[in-house]
């Protein structure tokens, strides 16, 4: 089974900054199986990036995803008052998903 | 537009069974695979169970193999999920999702709530 790993736990920033996310696989996954998602309290999960750098519709160009193998990043460039959230990484591998355990972006 | 909405969650007793329903909309049905995610309260994403689209492939989360079953009817546009033998730790609320390439989940319903308790 293939854990993910995120860090940090918790990003304290404030609008305007840099976030950058981080998941890590305990091993090597390929690219093309690793998403981002955004989750609001009291909202399901919105994909924001596929195949670990595609901006899924709609999303703003200010969301980027980055890496390989094991370690993956998700950059947002300039927060946005609506950007603080929580963030997932997800993997697809030997016939199985997995997430995960989430980054929380709170304003600062 | 695409829609997933879920039904079918509510609060039962240990050991009890329960069936999930998942009414899909706005896509062509039968041209995607479909999966269950679930959320416990205050906790983080937890991949259940995924289906096939034509139901020749099935897959469980270790947590609930054995317990749940997962049902699709092409016809009906619907994805089900029959949950067996209950236990406090199903606590959740259930998402059904839309799999686009076999690797994540494009489209996600708002979720039905499942409470084990006594």
């Amino acid at each position: 089974e293939i854990v993910l790993t995120q860090s940090p736990g918790t990003l304290s920033l404030s609008p305007g900054e840099r976030a950058t996310l981080s998941c890590k696989a305990s091993q090597s996954i390929s690219s093309f199986y690793l998403a981002w998602y955004q989750q609001k309290p009291g909202q399901a999960p919105r994909l924001l990036i596929s195949g670990a750098s595609s901006r899924a519709t709609g999303i703003p160009d200010r969301f980027s995803g980055s890496g390989s193998g094991t370690d993956f990043t998700l950059t947002i460039s300039n927060l946005e008052p609506e950007d603080f959230a929580v963030y997932y990484c997800q993997q697809y591998g030997r016939a199985r998903f997995s997430f995960g355990p989430g980054t929380k972006v709170e304003i600062k | 537009e695409v829609h997933l909405v879920e039904s079918g969650g509510g609060l039962v007793q240990p050991g009890r069974s329960l069936r999930l329903s998942c009414a899909a909309s706005g896509f062509t049905f039968d041209d995607y695979a479909m999966d269950w995610v679930r959320q416990a309260p205050g906790k983080g994403l937890e991949w259940v169970s995924g289906i096939s689209w034509n139901s020749l492939s099935r897959e469980y989360a270790d947590s609930v193999k054995g317990r749940f079953t997962i049902s699709r009817d092409n016809a009906k546009n619907s994805l089900y999920l029959q949950m067996d033998s209950l236990r406090a730790d199903d606590t959740a609320l259930y998402y059904c999702t839309r799999v686009f390439g076999g690797s994540h989940f494009d489209y996600w319903g708002q979720g039905t709530l499942v409470a084990v308790s006594s």
